[in-house]
């Protein structure tokens, strides 16, 4: 089975310096895809950024990274430039790509908090 | 641009009551999802669909069913709502794995 694990319940940064919010998963599957999401206290899910298990470039999307470690099977957002509205909660997430249809489900961490303090 | 939306985004209902969730995507997207959030619990699976009429049990199924009659559409359902289904369930919809459209959300309170 698959497990996301997210060992910081909460992080705090300063504006301005950049942040990593640490993530780790467990797998059998040699297909699968890794995703961050943040959570803002509105409730809404918003995509940051994607990493397939194939792709030997991290991932970037604007002050987004994903450094992916493979063999640690760790997949760390970095944010930097932090801004106050990067305060949310953070989750990491994994799918798998098994064929069939019925194996694109997607698994979550349990979330970090992240404070940004002006 | 990518939407999925749910029927309402505050709801209170008794206990005992049957309750439906209804989730639209119009996206043309064949998986749909539905989660439950709760604090310190992250994201938890209760269905998922994979295609018109088809459906699977996630992690937490219990005192739950689900609909599907149309690609579009998929509904959550609460037979007798209990206390414990105080939630926030969030829909969700991807095609192929690489991309998950989440609604808006929905908080539920059973009295």
């Amino acid at each position: 089975a698959q497990k996301i694990t997210q060992t910081q319940p909460g992080m705090f940064v300063q504006e301005k310096e950049a942040v990593t919010l640490d993530c780790t998963y467990d797998t059998s599957d040699q297909s699968y895809g890794l995703f961050w999401y943040k959570q803002p206290s509105s409730g809404e899910m918003i995509f940051l950024i994607y990493q397939g298990s194939y792709d030997e470039q991290n991932a970037t999307e604007g002050r987004y990274s994903l450094n992916f470690q493979k063999a640690r099977k760790s997949a760390n957002l970095v944010i930097s430039a932090s801004q106050l509205g990067d305060s949310a909660m953070y989750f990491c997430a994994m799918s798998r790509y098994n064929s069939g249809g019925s194996n694109y489900k997607l698994t979550f961490g349990k979330g970090t908090l992240l404070t940004v303090n002006p | 641009d990518v939407k999925v939306t749910q029927s309402s985004r505050y709801l209170v209902k008794r206990t005992g009551e049957k309750v439906f969730l209804e989730c639209v995507q119009d996206m043309d997207h064949e998986n749909m999802f539905w989660y439950r959030q709760d604090p310190g619990l992250g994201l938890r699976l209760i269905y998922f669909s994979y295609d018109v009429k088809m459906k699977e049990k996630g992690d937490i199924p219990e005192g739950y069913s689900v609909s599907r009659e149309k690609k579009e559409r998929f509904s959550l359902i609460l037979e007798s709502a209990s206390t414990n289904q105080t939630s926030m369930y969030l829909c969700a919809s991807s095609l192929f794995g690489t991309g998950y459209f989440f609604g808006p959300g929905t908080r539920l309170t059973v009295l």
